[in-house]
């Protein structure tokens, strides 16, 4: 268990609709990093959080956003949502904002299925 | 930015084999590489890294890496497979300057077989 919490684990959708992803970072971590793994794509990093404030964007979708809350948890909003956003999306946290040597711990991920 | 290529998709081996599992990376800066594991249904776990020194580092589970500068590799090394070694690994690289996220190979499944 690496502490990282994901809910849901599994959510099916509807095209055209909008879902949000729920992350628990590790008792202490302050940064909170989403990525997407599909199977054309690979694992793809899409945004990260620093104690509140967005750090570093990758390759996410303007149609996708994200926040992390005062008490440090994250939400990852996907909307307008298409048959190609299915993936298993990641959140990892780490201690600090990702000093070289920081390990990011992951959780289980939720598997976003688009109908 | 960087970027990190795992040649082999998949990787079948018998149980108790050697098996080595490449990975190559490209940077325009320093580089600090990760071997992350997954396997079934579970998120990622750190496997190993290389921040810095000796440039081979070993995982408690008798998987090894070796940073080869020269030949921008980190290959993935274990000298006798068991059946639980099963998973897909990545490949990962954070440069020293800049974005401080991971990037991932498109990562490899080891498939050991009895």
């Amino acid at each position: 268990d690496s502490g990282v919490t994901q809910t849901p684990k599994h959510l099916i959708t509807a095209t055209g609709q909008r879902v949000t992803l729920r992350c628990s970072p590790r008792s202490g971590d302050l940064s909170v990093y989403w990525y997407q793994q599909s199977l054309d794509q690979g694992l793809q990093f899409l945004i990260q959080y620093y104690n509140g404030e967005e750090r570093a964007k990758g390759n996410i979708l303007e149609r996708f956003s994200a926040q992390q809350f005062p008490d440090l948890h994250s939400e990852l909003n996907l909307s307008s949502l298409e048959l190609g956003d299915s993936a298993l999306y990641f959140c990892a946290s780490s201690v600090d904002g990702g000093s070289l040597n920081t390990e990011a711990f992951f959780g289980q991920g939720t598997r976003l299925t688009v109908v | 930015a960087q970027s990190v290529t795992q040649l082999d998709s998949q990787v079948p081996v018998f149980e108790e084999a050697p098996v080595e599992l490449r990975c190559n990376y490209s940077s325009s800066v320093s580089v600090y590489l990760f071997w992350y594991v997954q396997y079934p249904n579970q998120g990622l776990q750190l496997l190993l890294k290389y921040l810095s020194g000796s440039t081979l580092v070993e995982s408690i589970n008798g998987f090894e890496a070796e940073f080869n500068k020269s030949q921008t590799s980190f290959h993935l090394r274990k000298p006798s497979v068991h059946i639980s070694d099963t998973a897909e690994y990545f490949c990962a690289v954070r440069g020293d300057t800049g974005r401080r996220a991971l990037t991932f190979g498109s990562g490899t499944r080891l498939q050991v077989q009895p």
